[in-house]
């Protein structure tokens, strides 16, 4: 157990939908990372938060958006859904975000787009 | 732009033989690689780094790497295989400047060890 936690751990809904992923970082980690994984693009990464505000942002699309609270958790909004959305969608944390630091992932929330 | 290659979709070995996962990197600048399982339905489990000084790194359950900046790999390894490290193992490498400071993936490499 990596001590980062995820809910939901699975999701179906429909095409055209918005859903929220959640995630809740390890104690002590201020730095949020969520990632996506697919069959066709593999672990691409998506956007990371540390301490509250936006460090850096990958490969996330504009209807997807994210943000990170006080107590540090993490929510990843998916919006006007389409069926390519459909993928396992992590979420790891940091102690601080450096390039040496360790990231420790959740246990994913795998969603299906109908 | 950064990037990991593995270039085996798939490796076997036999329960008690040696193992190596393959792992090539580019990035500019210095290098700092990982090494992740993942078991089905689980999340990536962090197994060891490299950030500097030995090139031999050490992990968790016995396993290891060896950094060669030479031939820009990094290669996975254990000396005695067990039916329990069947997985799905992640390389990624992280450097470089601007976004492709983040962490970047490898394909991954399905193993598999055979009783």
């Amino acid at each position: 157990d990596s001590g980062v936690t995820q809910t939901p751990k699975h999701l179906i809904t429909a095409t055209g939908q918005r859903v929220t992923l959640r995630c809740s970082p390890r104690s002590g980690d201020l730095s949020v990372y969520w990632y996506q994984q697919s069959l066709d693009q593999g672990l691409q990464f998506l956007i990371q938060y540390y301490n509250g505000e936006e460090r850096a942002k990958g490969n996330i699309l504009e209807r997807f958006s994210a943000q990170q609270f006080p107590d540090l958790h993490s929510e990843l909004n998916l919006s006007s859904l389409e069926l390519g959305d459909s993928a396992l969608y992590f979420c790891a944390s940091s102690v601080q975000g450096h390039l040496t630091d360790t990231q420790y992932f959740g246990p994913g929330t795998r969603l299906t787009v109908l | 732009a950064q990037s990991v290659a593995q270039p085996e979709d798939q490796v076997n070995v036999a329960e008690g033989n040696p193992l190596t996962v393959k792992c090539t990197y580019s990035v500019s600048g210095n290098p700092y690689l990982f090494w992740y399982v993942q078991y089905p339905n689980r999340g990536l489990q962090f197994l060891l780094k490299y950030i500097t000084g030995d090139n031999l790194v050490k992990g968790s359950y016995g396993f290891e790497a060896e950094f060669n900046k030479s031939q820009t790999s990094f290669h996975l390894k254990k000396p005695s295989a067990l039916v329990s490290d069947s997985a799905l193992y992640f390389c990624a490498v992280r450097g470089g400047s601007g976004s492709a400071r983040q962490l970047t993936f490898g394909s991954g490499t399905q193993l598999t060890v055979l009783p």
